[in-house]
């Protein structure tokens, strides 16, 4: 079975600063994994993925994720928070190579970005 | 959300009535899925389908069924709604494991239900 760990519930950090939102992943074989962002009284939406190749991946809104093999981690990371980062962020993990399989999602993360 | 709706967007039901929730697409995806959000729980999967009229339990289907009868839509029904399926329910689409532009899922919009 598969399954996402996202171990902080709330990460506080103040504009300007960086910030990480940790995830970490169990999978049998190689993982997709996956972030996406909810904001309030949306749906979830796509904000980057791994799959194969570079560690660190680049995506939307000026977030990375750095693939951590050994580690089994896929953190989320951007150099600058800005206020409106504020939102729920969600990890997500598939397996590569078992046919299909279905996303399994972590319990979030809440990012509040103070002014 | 592009290409996907979920109706309704909101609805309050009492308990033992039976709810349908309604998810409809036009990107002509082949598998869509149903998931609930609850806090502390993040998004649980409730059944998903890979084809028309091919569907298949998730994690937290007891009380749920699934009915596909065309691409397009995938319906969800409480047969009997409790006050435990209180929840926001959201729909999502994806074309397979390949050939899709990210791999993973979009989602609609969700539908906020209420069993009182």
């Amino acid at each position: 079975a598969q399954s996402v760990a996202q171990p902080e519930d709330q990460v506080n950090v103040a504009e300007g600063n960086p910030l990480t939102v940790k995830c970490t992943y169990s999978v049998s074989g190689n993982p997709y994994l996956f972030w996406y962002v909810q904001y309030p009284n949306r749906g979830l939406q796509f904000l980057l993925k791994y799959i194969t190749g570079d560690n660190l991946v680049k995506g939307s809104y000026g977030f990375e994720a750095e693939f951590n093999k050994s580690q089994t981690s896929f953190h989320l990371k951007k150099p600058s928070a800005l206020v409106s980062d504020s939102a729920l962020y969600f990890c997500a993990v598939r397996a590569l190579e078992s046919g299909y399989s279905t996303l399994t999602f972590g319990k979030g993360t809440m990012l509040l970005v103070s002014p | 959300d592009a290409g996907i709706t979920q109706s309704p967007r909101h609805k309050v039901t009492e308990t033992g009535t039976p709810v349908t929730l309604r998810c409809h697409q036009t990107e002509n995806h082949r598998y869509m899925y149903w998931y609930r959000q609850d806090p502390g729980h993040g998004l649980r999967l409730i059944h998903y389908s890979y084809g028309v009229k091919d569907t298949d339990k998730g994690e937290v289907s007891d009380g749920y069924s699934v009915s596909r009868s065309k691409t397009e839509d995938f319906l969800l029904t409480l047969e009997s709604a409790t006050s435990s399926q209180t929840s926001v329910y959201f729909c999502a689409i994806s074309d397979g494991a390949g050939g899709t532009p990210n791999y993973g899922y979009t989602f609609g919009s969700g539908t906020r239900l209420t069993v009182v």
